[in-house]
């Protein structure tokens, strides 16, 4: 089993739409979570953290749920700029973080 | 802000060529990895290294080797090239304690 996993999409939607993405971790102790953002032949970049109690970053939205182990990623009000692959990434402790991606989810927003 | 510096951003080697991939960065983290990223398969860590002279595998080294002889920057070292080593290769630094990473432009390494 994967350590991390995400539905590779592509998630095909309109301007204007929310749409939402899941990733789901096997390690119970994983200690930090984010979301990244990749563009075509372009490194990640960090989009956002999250945290336990759930963050908002305007139009965007990052939940944990420790219990379930997933992570969650809501786009409100979806731009044509917001294409683009959304990394999911849990640092796994114990002595030192290790960073472990998801394979990532295909987002395309058309008009 | 951060910045992480890959030299090489586009190489074509040869097949059984040594190859070099060097890493730059300026913010003073502790922790530096090197990542390949393949189309369908995401990003896999090749080696990690969280200070000066120690170096750790990650999911797949085989085939690749490291140096950090200095905090700010860490090497891979491909010894004798191969074309399943054509890929796009990513430095990564970061704080020691589960922050967020950044990421160097990337290389992208064509082996033929």
């Amino acid at each position: 089993r994967k350590e991390v996993e995400q539905d590779p999409g592509p998630f095909n939607v309109p301007e204007g739409a929310t749409v939402a993405f899941n990733c789901t971790y096997s390690n119970s102790a994983s200690q930090s979570f984010f979301w990244y953002r990749q563009d075509c032949r372009k490194e990640p970049k960090l989009l956002m953290s999250v945290y336990s109690s759930g963050n908002e970053d305007g139009r965007f939205t990052a939940q944990l749920n420790r219990a379930s182990q997933y992570i969650s990623l809501l786009i409100r009000d979806s731009k044509l700029s917001d294409s683009a692959t959304y990394l999911c990434v849990v640092n796994l402790s114990g002595g030192s973080y290790i960073p472990t991606f998801g394979r990532g989810t295909s987002l395309i927003v058309h008009p | 802000d951060v910045k992480v510096t890959q030299s090489s951003r586009y190489l074509v080697k040869r097949t059984g060529e040594k190859v070099f991939l060097e890493c730059v960065q300026d913010m003073d983290h502790e922790n530096m990895f090197w990542y390949r990223q393949d189309p369908g398969l995401g990003l896999r860590l090749i080696y990690f290294s969280y200070d000066v002279k120690m170096k750790e595998k990650g999911d797949i080294p085989e085939g690749y080797s490291v140096s950090r002889e200095k905090k700010e920057r860490f090497s891979l070292i491909l010894e004798s090239a191969s074309t399943n080593q054509t890929s796009m290769y990513l430095c990564a630094t970061g704080t020691g304690d589960g922050n967020t990473i950044y990421f160097g432009e990337g290389s992208w390494l064509t082996v033929v």
